[in-house]
């Protein structure tokens, strides 16, 4: 499968405790983003990186949230000190032009 | 901000039967995108529209792109179960050739009864 991969594709975690999300792109893509969705709502943007240059974050993300793209491949996603409200089906999606393709997600339950 | 507002949030219909959903941007959008998201599933991409007025037609769908590209339309004639989903509306901050952050629309969750 040569499309967007997210890991892992659950995750359950405690009130507090941090949480890392991957995404691997599509190979010769060279922007990435980060989307979290809740349900009845549409796809709401967090941040994108263009090779591994992080250009925007949503005034959204807070200090709790932070992304990388070390070498400009696949990027990460880390949570710290989770709270309910951080529950949500978080999307990567990869870019080359104008179409984003996006990962199957990974869905965050924070109890 | 730009916000993207999309109406109905639901509809149901008959196999057969047509179906609407209607963009409207609070700014000038340079372009829009459409996505389905099956229950379940992620955001496909559907289209791109770029023109002022613009049509494309994707077999039985047909997307419109406003004159003052600040609203859009898709529109699905004789729907099918397999047409069943979330339809998304997107304007996209295109920065050059290469697409910036995505605002969506709350989307048009699509029911269709055999």
């Amino acid at each position: 499968d040569t499309g967007v991969s997210q890991n892992p594709r659950h995750k359950i975690t405690k009130r507090g405790q941090n949480v890392t999300f991957r995404c691997d792109p599509i190979s010769e893509h060279n922007r990435l983003y980060w989307y979290r969705q809740t349900l009845g709502q549409g796809p709401e943007f967090l941040t994108y990186f263009q090779n591994e240059a992080q250009l925007e974050k949503s005034r959204l993300l807070s200090d709790r949230f932070s992304a990388e793209r070390p070498k400009g491949s696949f990027s990460t996603l880390e949570i710290q000190r989770t709270e309910q409200g951080d529950s949500a089906m978080y999307l990567c999606a990869s870019s080359q032009d104008r179409e984003a393709f996006f990962g199957q997600g990974t869905r965050l339950t924070v109890v | 901000g730009q916000q993207v507002m999309q109406i109905p949030q639901y509809q149901h219909v008959q196999e057969g039967e047509d179906f609407t959903t209607y963009c409207n941007s609070s700014t000038t959008l340079s372009n829009i995108q459409w996505y389905k998201q099956r229950p379940g599933g992620h955001p496909v991409f559907l289209i791109q529209l770029v023109k002022s007025g613009e049509v494309k037609k994707q077999k039985r769908l047909t997307f419109q792109f406003g004159e003052a590209k600040k609203n859009s339309s898709l529109h699905i004639t004789a729907t099918q179960t397999t047409d069943v989903g979330t339809y998304f509306c997107a304007g996209p901050i295109v920065r050059g050739s290469t697409l910036g952050r995505l605002y969506f629309g709350r989307g048009t969750q699509l029911t269709v009864w055999p």
